[in-house]
């Protein structure tokens, strides 16, 4: 079946530094792949997709890349702020099949940013 | 604010009762789908439905149901509770069914934290 393994937190920084969260899948096929945050309190939101492989997602300074050939979809920030603190989800939806749209996560990574 | 509605937000119950929590997904939006998130088993797809249909179904304990009525809302029945189904439950739309490869957005409610003692 389809996984997704995300790099274990949490991940503490201060602000302006460089952010990677390493997040790596089993699929069979082409996935699309996903960023969800989730802020404190809050329920998910979508922060970045990519559908197809070499794609590259970005959003709000975040950005990631579908690299087939690693199976690889990491996270990447080039200077965080104390507002990104918050949970990241990496996730797929598989292609086709019964797959339908449901989302695979990972288990989550746990980002504190400090001033 | 993503437009998916949910209730309540906060549920307390004892073990052995039966609860239904609500979600209404944004206008337009076809597909409903409910995932459980717990500390030991992270966020798991339960179930999906489509225009008032059961599309597909992930984790779902057979204590668990669910249904999406006419006007597209959705409503998961969780019975003879235990202590382990202690979680938050989120409910997500998207606009239509996952097609040919190509992969619509999920909007996710707030979730209903569901407490069971």
């Amino acid at each position: 079946g389809n996984s997704v393994t995300q790099m274990e937190g949490p991940v503490t920084l201060s602000e302006e530094a460089f952010l990677t969260i390493n997040c790596t899948y089993t699929a069979t096929g082409y996935p699309s792949l996903f960023w969800y945050v989730q802020y404190p309190g809050e329920g998910l939101q979508l922060l970045l997709k990519a559908t197809k492989a070499d794609d590259k997602g970005s959003n709000k300074g975040f950005e990631a890349t579908y690299r087939k050939e690693t199976t690889s979809f990491h996270l990447e920030k080039g200077s965080v702020q104390v507002s990104d603190s918050a949970v990241y989800f990496c996730a797929l939806i598989g292609a086709g099949g019964t797959s339908y749209g449901k989302l695979t996560f990972g288990q989550g990574t746990i980002l504190t940013v400090h001033p | 604010d993503s437009g998916v509605t949910q209730t309540p937000k906060h549920l307390i119950t004892a073990t052995g009762q039966r609860v239904t929590l609500r979600c209404s997904p944004r206008s337009g939006d076809l597909s409903v789908y409910w995932y459980q998130q717990s500390l030991d088993q992270g966020l798991q797809f339960l179930i999906q439905y489509y225009n008032g249909e059961e599309r597909a179904k992930g984790n779902i304990l057979e204590r668990f149901s669910a249904q999406q009525f006419p006007d597209l809302h959705s409503e998961l029945n969780l019975s003879s509770l235990e202590l382990g189904d202690s979680a938050l439950y989120f409910c997500a739309s998207s606009v239509d069914l996952v097609a040919g490869g190509s992969s619509y957005e999920q909007y996710f409610g707030p979730g209903t934290r569901l407490t069971v003692t």
